[in-house]
């Protein structure tokens, strides 16, 4: 069964702070391995893929990585819009083709980011 | 222009109750879903649909069924309602492109609380 565990789970940052999120996963054969953010009273938004260990993903002051056996999350010099919860999430390869959208999410970090 | 749409936000019922919650989407996706948040804030997956076909049914209890009218509508009925299933049910659908099966894209997510 396919495991992620987030940590960790709430970190306090204030602005300008750079830090990291980990997300540690077991999956028998990955098919990739997603980063999404969720505000409070929303759904989760997708902010990024990485397939394969190695690869590097950025966006704004988010920086996501990918070994074998887990991902980083980095927040460079964040600011209090960057407040939210970030769940890591792993899409693994099933036979039959039947992973269509069938992600196992970690239970999130809650990141608070002062001004 | 709402990408993802569910119906209602919130739904506050008696034990043993029928309720429904109906989801739309507007992006041209094939492949809809429902997962369940938990109070501890874990997704899990209940059901997949893709182009109107069940794909995927993670174990979940036969009082819940999916039906999909179209491939843009994919709405959820739950049967004798439970205490246990209190949660956040949440929409999504997600391209059908290889490698792009996993960047889901969530409705804002039905709050129901079982009395």
């Amino acid at each position: 069964e396919d495991q992620v565990t987030q940590s960790p789970e709430a970190l306090r940052l204030q602005e300008g702070e750079s830090s990291s999120l980990n997300c540690s996963y077991t999956v028998s054969g990955l098919r990739g391995l997603f980063w999404y953010r969720q505000d409070p009273g929303k759904g989760p938004e997708f902010l990024f893929t990485l397939y394969s260990a190695g690869e590097e993903k950025e966006k704004e002051r988010l920086k996501a990585t990918l070994t074998k056996k887990e991902s980083f999350l980095h927040i460079t010099a964040p600011k209090p819009e960057d407040s939210a919860t970030y769940l890591c999430a792993v899409q693994g390869i099933y036979a039959g083709g039947t992973s269509y959208g069938k992600l196992t999410f970690g239970q999130g970090t809650i990141l608070t980011v002062h001004p | 222009d709402t990408a993802v749409s569910q119906t209602p936000k919130y739904l506050v019922t008696q034990m043993g109750n029928d309720k429904s919650i109906k989801c739309e989407q507007n992006l041209g996706h094939d492949t809809m879903y429902w997962y369940k948040q938990d109070s501890k804030k874990f997704l899990k997956i209940m059901f997949s649909y893709n182009n109107k076909e069940l794909i995927i049914n993670e174990t979940v209890p036969n009082r819940f069924s999916p039906k999909s009218p179209d491939k843009a509508h994919l709405n959820l009925h739950i049967n004798s309602l439970e205490l246990g299933d209190s949660a956040v049910y949440f929409c999504a659908s997600s391209p059908r492109f290889r490698g792009r099966t996993g960047e889901l894209f969530f409705g804002e997510g039905s709050r129901l609380t079982v009395l």
